[in-house]
């Protein structure tokens, strides 16, 4: 199985700020990678596909980038609304398979 | 707009079973492939399982092969999961997912999600 660290598992920002999540996987995925939003009490919501095909809706400031192994979400400008777990997913191969989770608290 | 809606969970003792069901809406169903995810406590999302738009074609993950059974209804836009012999370690928010690929991937990514139903095995 595909193994997909993400990292870190928490991290808190202000308003403003530029944030990046790091998703690493243990072999080569080439694009073939997905980014999730989840609010508490919500269902999870795509944001990203193919590592950097935004998503219909989703805010310009998010943005996703990396090939092959290491990949990143970067929020560009964070708002409140984006207090959320974000959830990176390889679609290379069966099954897919998430990373942890990153954990985004605003200041 | 898209709905997901997950129905059927609830707490069950080791050894039994469960039907999951999903009710879907704001899509041609029939057109579309569609799976189960869950998120045990503790513990990361793990896909499960997910069919083809016609239902003819399924494929499971390693730890549900021969315990769980999905389905879909076309005429009543729905897909089930049946889950038997459960296990504590099955105890998890179940989540019913459209699924999609990019062209060359080898699998899928989760498109739209329900809000989940939670299974709770313990005696």
């Amino acid at each position: 199985d595909i193994q997909m660290t993400q990292s870190p598992s928490t991290l808190s920002a202000s308003v403003g700020d530029t944030v990046i999540i790091t998703c690493r996987a243990s072999q080569t995925i080439s694009a073939w990678l997905a980014w999730y939003q989840q609010k508490p009490g919500q269902a999870p919501k795509l944001l990203i596909s193919k590592a950097s095909t935004l998503e219909n809706g989703v805010p310009s400031r998010f943005s996703g980038s990396g090939s092959e192994a290491e990949f990143t979400l970067t929020i560009s400008g964070l708002q409140p609304d984006d207090s959320a777990t974000y959830y990176c997913q390889q679609y290379n191969s069966d099954f897919g398979t998430f990373g942890q989770g990153t954990k985004v608290e605003i200041k | 707009q898209v709905q997901l809606v997950e129905s059927g969970g609830g707490l069950v003792k080791p050894g039994g079973s469960l039907r999951l069901s999903c009710a879907a809406s704001g899509f041609d169903f029939s057109d579309y492939y569609m799976g189960w995810v869950r998120r045990g406590p503790g513990k990361g999302l793990e896909w499960l399982v997910y069919t083809s738009a016609s239902g003819n074609y399924k494929r499971y993950v390693d730890s549900v092969k021969g315990h769980f059974v999905i389905s879909r209804d076309n005429g009543k836009n729905s897909v089930y999961l049946q889950m038997n012999s459960l296990r504590v370690d099955d105890t998890a928010v179940y989540y019913c997912v459209r699924a999609r690929s990019s062209r060359g991937s080898g699998s899928y990514y989760a498109e739209y999600w329900g809000l989940g139903t939670l299974v709770t095995v313990s005696s």
